[in-house]
């Protein structure tokens, strides 16, 4: 099946900082989505962005479908970023959203 | 508007012992799935639903089992349940527009099994 990795594993930022999350994945994909679960966790559906670019308020994402990557960008981070990013992937004809395992950000004051 | 609703939140429960995990969803949409999350994993689909009276197994079904009879319903049974069920399930649904789509989370079920 797909394989979605994604980088880092894990940030620590300071609050005001920017940062970028990277989700590679190893097919051809006709859904690619972003989501954000908060320390009690919670899961907030972030981008759907199988192509191109969106932006919603500091965060944005990014995907390059032709060399299977996606990036997220969250730009003046705030404490309340904290949590951890996950990208999910559905490769064609198929229902199965896959996970990466996630980057766990913490945002200090 | 409620959104999606899962029962119970907590639960123990014994090796052997079978239940259902309940997920409603009040937003009319067609697509349901579970999943379930171990820790430091990302979510792993157990078993999905594109339309009342039709489901399909995801990447972890065994051990579990489900129906819809309703759009609105779409409830999880643990079988027999063992230790390695032990997890956190999200039930989920999905919302498709020509903008793409949006999945929308229960606040989870956390699982333990001893």
């Amino acid at each position: 099946g797909i394989q979605v990795e994604q980088s880092p594993p894990d940030l620590i930022l300071q609050e005001g900082a920017n940062s970028t999350l990277r989700c590679n994945f190893s097919d051809s994909v006709n859904n690619l989505q972003w989501f954000h679960q908060n320390p009690w966790g919670q899961l907030i559906n972030l981008f759907y962005i199988p192509s191109g670019t969106k932006q919603n308020g500091r965060l944005s994402a990014t995907t390059v479908a032709t060399e299977r990557y996606s990036l997220l960008y969250i730009s003046s981070s705030q404490t309340t970023d904290s949590g951890v990013y996950f990208c999910a992937v559905r490769v064609w004809n198929n229902n199965d959203m896959r996970f990466g395992a996630g980057t766990r950000l913490t945002v200090k004051p | 508007n409620a959104g999606v609703t899962q029962t119970p939140k907590f639960q123990v429960l014994k090796t052997g012992q079978s239940m259902t995990l309940q997920c409603a969803q009040d937003m009319n949409h067609e697509y349901m799935s579970w999943y379930r999350q171990d820790p430091g994993m990302g979510l792993r689909l157990i078993h999905y639903s594109v339309g009342a009276g039709i489901t399909d197994q995801g990447e972890v079904p065994n051990g579990y089992n489900v129906s819809r009879s309703t759009t609105e319903d779409f409830p999880l049974r643990l079988l027999s349940a063992a230790p390695s069920q032990t997890s956190v399930y999200f039930c989920a649904s999905t919302k498709g527009t020509i903008q793409g789509y949006t999945i929308y989370f229960g606040e989870g079920s956390w699982l333990t099994v001893v």
